[in-house]
């Protein structure tokens, strides 16, 4: 059973650039999750996605947006990036909606805003 | 919103003694889910244990127990015969069981194992 992977690992952007951060989900996972993870903090929810719709979302600015696609994998953009957005993001991703599901995460892409 | 507390920035224990993390939580609801997840230096979170609300029994998992007392709101991870590979941060998490479908989680307490 394959986990959850992300891509890329590392990424470095200047201010007012825009990013995408790409998310595989676990095998037989049909619900992807996104968390924004600042140094020091936990994981701050973003928003979810469910057969390709977006299907719940954090305090975050319309600036991040996201997609999930018919195999279920996801993106999540960042439009005018902002040195704030500087953190970890993870994906993670559980069998399917509903409040009982446990999540499983990523790695992680630890992206820096200069 | 819910929150979560976790009090404790860091911990340390010796090899194999035990160890207790502590957490809170602030809810008006009665039925969620509660979460212990552990990040390693390599940075992937792992689910440790997890505890529904209704049930009274106190979850287990080998090595890992939580005591989670709903009326005080509280819900700590009790670490038994603690080894080097437990040396880790560890995130205590909320979920509602009724309305969102987020995670809230704590700012987690890092632990080190002294050998």
């Amino acid at each position: 059973e394959t986990g959850v992977t992300q891509s890329p690992t590392h990424l470095i952007k200047t201010r007012g650039q825009q990013v995408t951060l790409r998310c595989s989900s676990q095998s037989g996972h049909n619900t992807v999750s996104w968390y924004q993870q600042a140094l020091g903090q936990g994981p701050q929810f973003i928003f979810q996605y469910y057969r390709e719709e977006e299907n719940g979302r954090g305090n975050f600015p319309p600036r991040f947006s996201g997609l999930q696609f018919p195999n279920y994998s996801s993106e999540l953009n960042v439009n005018a990036l902002e040195l704030d957005d500087s953190a970890l993001y993870l994906c993670a991703s559980s069998p399917r909606t509903g409040y009982q599901e446990t999540q499983y995460f990523g790695p992680g892409t630890r992206l820096l805003v200069l | 919103a819910q929150t979560v507390t976790q009090s404790q920035p860091e911990m340390s224990v010796q090899e194999a003694e035990t160890v207790t993390l502590s957490c809170t939580y602030d809810t008006s609801e009665s039925d969620y889910y509660l979460f212990w997840y552990k990040q390693p230096p390599s940075r992937q979170m792992i689910l440790v244990i997890r505890q529904e609300a209704y049930k009274q029994q106190n979850a287990t998992e080998n090595r890992f127990s939580v005591n989670f007392q709903k009326a005080a709101k509280s819900f700590s991870l009790k670490i038994s015969d603690s080894q080097l590979g437990d040396a880790a941060m560890y995130f205590c998490a909320y979920r509602s069981a009724n309305t969102g479908n987020q995670f809230y989680f704590g700012t987690g307490t890092s632990l080190t194992v002294i050998p």
